[in-house]
Parts: structure tokens; sequence; C-alpha cells
């Protein structure tokens, strides 16, 4: 199975700052990748598809990029809302499988 | 709108099986792949299983191929899991899922999941 490797597994931030996850395959995914938002006591919340497609309703302050096996999320001003955990997912190739996830918490 | 509702957790001791299901309302069921995704307490999310619109084709992760069955009923609206030989790492919140949308495959869709505890 392809290995999802995010970084880092936490980081603080304060609101306003610019934000930068990274996300790497243990082998090339051409631009499978979708990231995930998820809050405590909800289900995940799909941002980007296809590496840097944004889904419908979300934020333009977030952004993806990368294709291979290097990808990044980029929040591009930090919002109350926005602490959260994050996660990648690589739909390439079966068993899908998810990065370990980012917690980003307030400074 | 979109709206998934799974039921069928609960508490199952060690080796035995239990079957969720995944009531889909908001749109048409048998128009798209359907996924499970679970959580265990604290921890990160593990794809389990993905069904074909149409039910041709299923994938696993390998964690529970050969013990959990995918399947769906379009008629009723209706995904399942059937879980057997359940572990303790087993235990979880599964979620239902919908493709994004129609020629993308994306977990999309999500509910608000359902918890499976395994114990002895």
């Amino acid at each position: 199975a392809i290995q999802m490797t995010q970084s880092p597994s936490s980081l603080s931030a304060s609101v306003g700052d610019r934000v930068t996850i990274t996300c790497r395959a243990s082998q090339g995914i051409a631009n499978d990748l979708a990231w995930y938002q998820q809050k405590p006591g909800k289900a995940p919340k799909l941002l980007i598809f296809a590496a840097s497609s944004l889904q419908s309703g979300v934020p333009s302050r977030f952004s993806g990029s990368g294709s291979g096996t290097d990808f990044t999320l980029t929040i591009s001003s930090l919002q109350p809302e926005d602490f959260a955990t994050y996660y990648c997912l690589q739909d390439y190739s079966y068993p899908w499988t998810f990065g370990q996830g980012t917690k980003v918490e307030i400074k | 709108q979109v709206q998934l509702v799974e039921s069928g957790g609960g508490a199952v001791q060690t080796g035995r099986s239990l079957r969720l299901s995944c009531v889909a309302s908001g749109f048409s069921l048998g128009s798209y792949g359907m996924h499970w995704v679970r959580q265990a307490p604290g921890k990160g999310l593990e794809w389990v299983s993905l069904i074909w619109f149409d039910g041709s084709q299923k994938y696993y992760a390998d964690s529970v191929k050969g013990r959990f069955t995918i399947s769906r009923d379009n008629s009723k609206n209706t995904l399942y899991l059937q879980m057997n030989s359940l572990r303790a790492e087993d235990t979880a919140v599964y979620y239902c899922v919908r493709d994004l949308s129609l020629g993308r495959s994306d977990p999309g869709y999500w509910g608000q999941g359902t918890l499976v505890t395994v114990s002895s």
C-alpha cells in the first residue's frame, strides 16, 4: 500500500498567519490527492480534490498544490474557524490511504 | 441535500459479527460509488472500503480484507458493511461517505458516523 506521510504532525499558529502542511507519498500518485479538515466530534469535510481543485463552498484562502509524490495544503491567512486537524488522502491506487493528520492549534 | 445516516453500531464481543447500514437521501444512491471510512478513538482516519455505483467492483483496506464485506441495495437507498471476526482494533467510528460527484470518486459527502466498540 502507498504510505502517506504528513508534516508537521502539529503546529501552533496565530490568526492571520500563512500555514503550510505537506504530504509526501511513498510512490508517485499523479495528482490523485485530496485534503480534508476535521473538527472535534465532527465528520471530516472535503477541502481540495485532484491536488489543487477547491471544493465548492470552501473559502479561497485554502489552496493545494503538487503532483507526483509531494503535495502542499496552504491556508493563506488563518482564521479562527480553521483550527482543526487536516488529513491528506491518496486515491490513486487501492487501498486508498490517509496521512496521519496535522493538528493546527492556536498559538 | 445529501444526507447519509448510519446505524447498526454498538458494543460487540471479539470474534462476533455486526452489520452497519447507511440510508441515503437527497440523491439517487444508484448513481454514486460509496465508501466506508473509520476512525479509532483519538486516532486518524482509515479508508475501509469502496463499492462502485452498480456494485460491480469492491475494494478493501488490507486490515479488513476477508473479514468485511461491502454491499448495497440501490432500491432501498441503503449501503451496508458486514463485519465478521471482529477484533479490538476494529473499534472506531464508522463513516458512510458518498463519491464527490459523477466521475469523481473522492470521498465527498460524509455521514455523522456510528460507533463500533469491540471488546472481550
